[in-house]
């Protein structure tokens, strides 16, 4: 099956600091993701990514959050300033056309 | 706007006891439909979709679900539940032609008791 890479599998960082999680993506495989999911609650849908530009996101995509490819291989999700409420478990997601969204294992966030 | 709703927050199943966990979804088309599982302190590992075809799709670890566009449903099924399928579910949909807005349901929690 094919496999969906994230780094690191988990970050501690300080309030206020920036923190990037990257994705290294199937090959092929052109819509990119990013989910958060707090601790015991649901998996939200944070931004979607296509064609080296933001597709959709939702309101918790505020602007301390960005996205970009800057290698034109691995994906990465840039958080600028944390808050504690950022501690989350960090999932991205990549598809191909028509198919399901395979998911990486996901990046822990811990904000102290 | 899409949505998906698992009516069902915690089940408790016996083992060797049929399991169905309900989703429904609103959404203006007929969408692609998942079930993904998690278990604790685990990613999400896709257990079966539907795109298309047998509204009654089989994926791994003998789970099945069953497509009802009448009812807007996609409930998953599995006739004897093992004690290894705790885990936390949730079901998902996506529009049909491309992969931008898929979106979880809030998750059902499965305890199997032995």
């Amino acid at each position: 099956e094919p496999e969906v890479t994230q780094t690191p599998s988990h970050q501690v960082t300080q309030m206020g600091q920036e923190v990037i999680l990257r994705c290294v993506p199937i090959s092929n495989h052109l819509y990119f993701y990013w989910y958060r999911q707090i601790l015991g609650q649901k998996v939200e849908f944070l931004v979607s990514f296509y064609n080296n530009e933001i597709s959709e996101k939702s309101e918790i995509f505020d602007d301390q959050f960005s996205v970009e490819r800057p290698d034109g291989s691995n994906f990465t999700l840039k958080i600028r300033s944390t808050k504690l409420e950022d501690s989350a478990m960090y999932f991205c997601a990549n598809a191909g056309e028509n198919t399901e969204a395979f998911f990486g294992q996901g990046t822990r966030l811990t904000v102290v | 706007a899409q949505s998906v709703t698992q009516p069902d927050i915690h089940i408790t199943v016996s083992e060797g006891a049929s399991l169905e966990l309900r989703c429904n979804y609103s959404y203006g088309a007929t969408p692609y439909l998942f079930w993904y599982v998690q278990s604790p302190g685990q990613g999400l590992q896709l257990l079966l979709k539907y795109f298309s075809g047998d509204t009654l799709v089989q994926g791994i670890k003998g789970f099945e679900a069953e497509f009802k566009r009448s009812q807007s449903s996609f409930n998953l099924r599995k006739p004897s539940v093992h004690w290894s399928d705790a885990a936390e579910y949730f079901c998902a949909v996506g529009p049909r032609y491309n992969n931008n807005d898929m979106r979880f349901g809030a998750g059902t929690r499965l305890t199997v008791k032995p």
